[in-house]
């Protein structure tokens, strides 16, 4: 099993610019999340999913969007690219609401 | 919102000495459990614990969850230069939420 795979790794964006951050599991985990970790602090929770076609907002979640179309892949869209969102941002997928999994990370920065 | 309180926000120590973390909330968790992240990596999971009181190992590390519910500690034995990185507490909150809340982190640095 590959577990959680995130991709790009890395991303460089200007100011107003869109991307999707892509994450793939491959564990059949029911749950998949969204974070970023902004240096020297924790994760913040942006949006989670309990299933295909359900989705919800975590702590931060404002300038972010996202789907799940399938139990697999769980990507995060940001529409207008700000300065404050440069972060990396991780994927994680867990079975049940508890022990999560996560992915290598994207590293962004907004210029 | 909900905040852990994850203490000492870092730690220099010498190769083989013992280490010990904690976490404490004001709120009651369900579940607690201890990540270790590298550098240029993402957290890994160690530890998970999910009944108060539990002691549970891993290799040379032990965690335990408190009594109360609100706290939880992880120790290291003998460390080795290997066991440097961040090291995140969790807790799942006992609401109906189920989202985990991490602390901020405690990252550790092993002297040769």
């Amino acid at each position: 099993n590959a577990g959680v795979t995130q991709t790009p790794k890395f991303r460089i964006l200007k100011i107003g610019q869109s991307m999707t951050l892509q994450c793939t599991q491959d564990m059949n985990h029911n749950y998949m999340y969204w974070y970023r970790q902004d240096p020297g602090m924790g994760l913040k929770l942006i949006y989670y999913s309990v299933g295909a076609g359900i989705t919800d907002k975590g702590e931060v979640p404002n300038g972010y969007n996202v789907s799940r179309s399938t139990t697999e892949d769980f990507p995060l869209r940001l529409e207008l690219a700000a300065p404050s969102q440069t972060s990396v941002y991780f994927c994680a997928s867990s079975y049940w609401m508890d022990e999560q999994f996560f992915g290598p990370g994207t590293r962004l920065t907004v210029l | 919102g909900q905040q852990l309180n994850q203490s000492p926000q870092s730690m220099f120590i010498q190769e083989g000495e013992d280490v010990s973390m904690n976490c404490t909330s004001s709120s009651i968790f369900n579940t607690w459990l201890w990540y270790k992240q590298d550098p240029g990596e993402g957290p890994v999971l160690l530890i998970a614990l999910y009944k108060a009181g539990e002691l549970t190992s891993n290799g040379r590390l032990t965690a335990q969850f408190g009594i109360t519910r609100k706290d939880s500690f992880l120790n290291i034995s003998a460390s080795i230069p290997s066991d440097v990185g961040i090291y995140f507490c969790a807790g799942q909150d006992s609401s109906n939420t189920g989202k985990l809340i991490f602390g901020q982190g405690t990252t550790l640095q092993v002297k040769p």
